[in-house]
């Protein structure tokens, strides 16, 4: 099966920072990788995700990338405000014969300091 | 817009309890995932379901069974609960038919706790 390994486990950062969190997969089936952010006792929130179709995907303060090749993927923050601070989850999945299921990374609690 | 619904939100059970969880999907997706988080984890897949027909298995111990039904909500039943099965459990749903989308929405969850 797919196996999602997560960079850093935590991250601290000053507010007005950019805030980067790396994750590598192993199953180059893996075609869909959503990005969530989760408060404590909340839902996973999807805040990005990304196709294999595609190298980069920006949404206001929020990108993410993907180099298919070498089978990682990266979430970037810029201008981090401390409403940001939660814990995110990289994930990977197919649309074959699991039909979806979402394998997630171990997290990164990210704190931004005001 | 219509989000997944999850019953209950809280749920306390004694050990070798048996409990069900209840899962409404947002309105015409078609597919269901269960997921398990332990404190401090990331979710783990448990199974799916997709067009009311089971889909994938995954960690889910053979005490814990789970069905979807002709309106599309599942049910999560678990039986002989143990200490360990205390977490936060997650029904997410999504839209496969359509052939490319893969977001899965997450309900509020239940959080389980076994005394």
């Amino acid at each position: 099966g797919e196996n999602v390994e997560q960079h850093p486990s935590t991250l601290s950062v000053q507010e007005g920072d950019s805030a980067v969190i790396k994750c590598t997969y192993s199953d180059s089936a893996s075609n869909y990788f959503p990005w969530y952010k989760q408060e404590l006792g909340k839902r996973p929130q999807l805040i990005i995700d990304i196709r294999s179709n595609v190298g980069e995907k920006k949404d206001q303060r929020i990108a993410v990338t993907l180099n298919k090749t070498a089978k990682h993927f990266s979430l970037h923050i810029t201008e981090t405000q401390p409403e940001d601070s939660a814990v995110y989850f990289c994930a990977a999945s197919d649309r074959g014969s699991t039909l979806g299921r979402l394998y997630f990374g171990r997290g990164t609690q990210l704190t931004v300091w005001p | 817009a219509a989000g997944v619904i999850q019953s209950p939100r809280h749920l306390i059970k004694e050990k070798r309890e048996t409990a069900t969880l209840k899962c409404y999907p947002i309105p015409r997706h078609d597919t269901v995932y269960w997921y398990q988080q332990g404190p401090g984890q990331d979710p783990q897949f448990l199974i799916s379901f997709y067009e009311k027909m089971q889909s994938d298995k995954g960690s889910i111990p053979d005490r814990f069974s789970a069905q979807q039904f002709s309106d599309y909500h599942s049910e999560l039943n678990m039986s002989s609960l143990e200490l360990g099965d205390s977490a936060l459990y997650f029904c997410a749903s999504s839209f496969l038919a359509g052939g490319r989308n893969n977001e899965q929405f997450f309900g509020p969850g239940t959080r389980l706790t076994v005394l």
